[in-house]
């Protein structure tokens, strides 16, 4: 099965910064089709997990414009331009390539500073 | 819209079985994979299982393999997740999403906790 590794685990941030989080697989996410199926899902408390950018970059329909996925290969960020109070919780990436099975990383908690 | 309810979670011994329904709506049941993801307390996602349109084809993560069992009743719009012979590590709320291969799953319900404990 494909592990994926997020860094931070932990991520204080102060309002209004940039946020950075790493992913990376323990083997390509290139699918045979040509596509990357990198996604990131965003969990607050208490509720179910959103996604917020899928195919490494693709940004979900309501997702601000400050949050975009980059990366290629085994190594991909997710980036917040400017963390806004509703952007605390845990951040997932998520890999579809290799399924089954799907896998994800193990969350990134933001909090803020 | 699309909307997913899970139901049927509870206190269970282990060893013992439960059967989660999901009730979907807004969106045409019968076209499109359904998986279910779950999340012990505190931990983060696990896939568990999914299953094709037609629910000829099926896919169970490593952990749950020869104890759980996924259907569906498409002419209710209903997904079902039988678990039998269950253990303390299966305690988690489990999520009932559409679709979930590839891309990842953008509608999830809201979840529905199991938790096995004697």
């Amino acid at each position: 099965d494909v592990v994926m590794t997020q860094s931070p685990l932990s991520l204080p941030v102060t309002l209004g910064q940039p946020a950075s989080i790493s992913c990376r697989s323990s083997q390509s996410l290139v699918h045979s089709d040509g596509d990357t199926y990198l996604n990131w899902f965003h969990q607050r408390p208490g509720q179910s997990p959103r996604r917020l950018i899928y195919n490494v970059s693709k940004r979900d329909s309501g997702v601000p414009d400050r949050f975009s996925g980059s990366g290629s290969g085994t190594d991909f960020t997710l980036k917040i331009s400017r963390v806004e109070a509703e952007d605390v919780g845990i951040y997932y990436c998520m890999q579809g390539t290799h399924w089954p099975p799907i896998t994800f990383g193990q969350g990134t908690r933001l909090e803020i500073k | 819209q699309v909307q997913l309810v899970e139901s049927g979670g509870g206190l269970v011994k282990p060893g013992g079985f439960l059967r989660l329904s999901c009730s979907a709506s807004g969106f045409s049941f019968s076209d499109y994979y359904l998986s279910w993801i779950r999340q012990a307390p505190g931990k983060g996602l696990e896939w568990v299982s999914y299953i094709s349109p037609s629910g000829g084809t099926t896919y169970y993560a490593e952990s749950v393999k020869g104890r759980f069992t996924i259907s569906r009743d498409n002419a209710k719009n209903s997904l079902f997740l039988q678990m039998n012979s269950l253990r303390a590590e299966d305690t988690a709320v489990y999520y009932c999403t559409r679709g979930g291969a590839l891309s990842g799953s953008y509608y999830w319900g809201q979840g529905t906790l199991v938790t096995v404990s004697s």
